[in-house]
């Protein structure tokens, strides 16, 4: 099964900045996802990022706040613009093909003060 | 949406007993899968069961599916003290495009 890193790990921002979080998998992927989870929920898909394409957004995501980079099949970005408390959450990303178990990072804890 | 409701929403039990955690969803399924997630840190996938499918085992845990009824559980036998997790249910569509969590199942089970 593909090994997922992410990175930070957990951050501490100020209002009104942006942070990256990076996703690298030890194999090559075809899809690959942002999850966000708020405190005491579940997990919200924000978009599926596909390489070589623009990556596909949910409903109540856009890319503006969320952008999304996708350079090669072992990579992706996600940004979180414009921070506000609200985005306080700790942020997924996963791997995985269709009829099989996704395969998720450990996640970046994100506290915007 | 793509995805419905879990019960109970939390469960307390002693070590020993069995837990059973409840999902249903909305739509036609090409799978449905099961994850643990252990103090906010990633998800374990624990069993993928599709849906022509009825029953899966994995050790101790049991997951049964109806897509009659769009309706999935999950079984923890002889549970222990290191079960305590929240655990979700996870919808494949038939499009194949993406999965949709349930709102989770917070598990403690008390030595």
């Amino acid at each position: 099964s593909a090994v997922i890193s992410q990175k930070p790990s957990r951050d501490i921002c100020q209002r009104g900045t942006s942070l990256t979080i990076q996703c690298q998998v030890d194999s090559q992927v075809t899809m690959m996802f942002w999850y966000r989870q708020q405190p005491g929920q579940s997990l919200t898909l924000i978009a599926t990022a596909n390489q070589g394409s623009e990556a596909t957004y949910e409903s109540g995501f856009v890319i503006d706040k969320f952008p999304i980079s996708r350079p090669n099949l072992t990579f992706s970005t996600l940004t979180v613009s414009n921070m506000s408390p609200e985005d306080s959450s700790i942020y997924l990303c996963s791997v995985g093909q269709y009829n099989q178990p996704q395969h998720f990072g450990d996640g970046t804890r994100l506290s915007i003060l | 949406s793509q995805q419905g409701e879990e019960d109970p929403q939390a469960l307390s039990i002693q070590e020993g007993e069995n837990a059973t955690m409840n999902c249903s969803y909305k739509t036609s399924i090409n799978n449905l899968q099961w994850y643990r997630q252990n103090s906010g840190r990633g998800l374990v996938h624990l069993i993928l069961i599709r849906s022509n499918e009825r029953e899966k085992h994995s050790g101790r845990l049991r997951v049964t599916l109806d897509t009659s009824k769009k309706s999935s559980s999950l079984l923890i036998t002889a549970s222990r003290a290191a079960d305590t997790a929240s655990y979700f249910c996870a919808t494949e569509g038939t499009s194949y495009d993406k999965v949709i969590f349930g709102p989770g199942t917070s598990l403690s089970v008390i030595p």
